[in-house]
């Protein structure tokens, strides 16, 4: 069994600061980790993805997330935020062959002038 | 290459009235999905097939049934729907079925409305 559970379901940063997207993980196999964004009216795009290769991940658009086992968390973070950030953001995990992706409950990212 | 299309883009029905939603991808993927999407639930898969030629059932399949038409195609249908099915559908697709290579891809996703 796998869940995923995204802490905030609204967080508010102002252009330039940081972001930081929580996401903590449980899967009964050593798990693979995902980041999408979902901008307004669009599908979902990836945005970077664990797959045990290196714990710090670096995505698209100045995004990375670092694979903590010890604490079972993918946080995502980002050094400065610009308008364009403003999204919702869903973090997923998958197990080995034959486990489903499954979906946390996403963060919308509001990015303030 | 326009990767995961989805048809229509908005739809409005009446309760008990059935429609299907068609989803095709050109990526030579084998496996696709359904998914729904409502506000604070993330997305929550309704069908899946892991491969042409097979469907099965995701976390909320009531209500809906699917058809792999080919390697391209995946349909999913509504019989007779429902208020409770009012929302944001979308397909995807992945090169396999489980671990690195599940990275999914999405299409731009169907607005439905049951009145």
């Amino acid at each position: 069994a796998q869940s995923v559970t995204q802490l905030g379901s609204h967080v508010s940063v102002s252009e330039g600061a940081l972001v930081l997207l929580r996401c903590n993980y449980s899967s009964s196999v050593p798990p693979y980790l995902f980041w999408y964004v979902q901008y307004p009216n669009q599908g979902l795009q990836l945005l970077l993805k664990y797959t045990s290769a290196a714990t710090l991940v670096k995505g698209i658009n100045g995004f990375e997330a670092e694979f903590k086992k010890s604490e079972t968390s993918f946080h995502l973070t980002k050094p400065s935020a610009h308008m364009s950030d403003a999204a919702e953001y869903f973090c997923a995990v998958s197990g080995n062959a034959g486990n489903m992706l499954t979906f946390g409950g996403g963060t919308r990212l509001m990015v303030k002038p | 290459n326009a990767g995961v299309t989805q048809t229509p883009k908005f739809q409005v029905l009446k309760t008990g009235q059935s429609m299907t939603l068609q989803c095709a991808q050109d990526m030579n993927h084998n496996s696709m999905y359904w998914y729904r999407q409502d506000p604070g639930m993330g997305l929550r898969l309704i069908y899946y097939s892991a491969s042409e030629g097979t469907t099965d059932k995701g976390e909320v399949p009531n209500g809906y049934n699917v058809s792999r038409l080919n390697k391209r195609e995946f349909s999913l249908r509504l019989e007779s729907a429902a208020p409770s099915q009012t929302s944001v559908y979308f397909c995807a697709s992945s090169e396999s079925y489980g671990g690195p290579l599940l990275e999914q891809f999405f299409g731009p996703g169907t607005r439905l409305t049951v009145l």
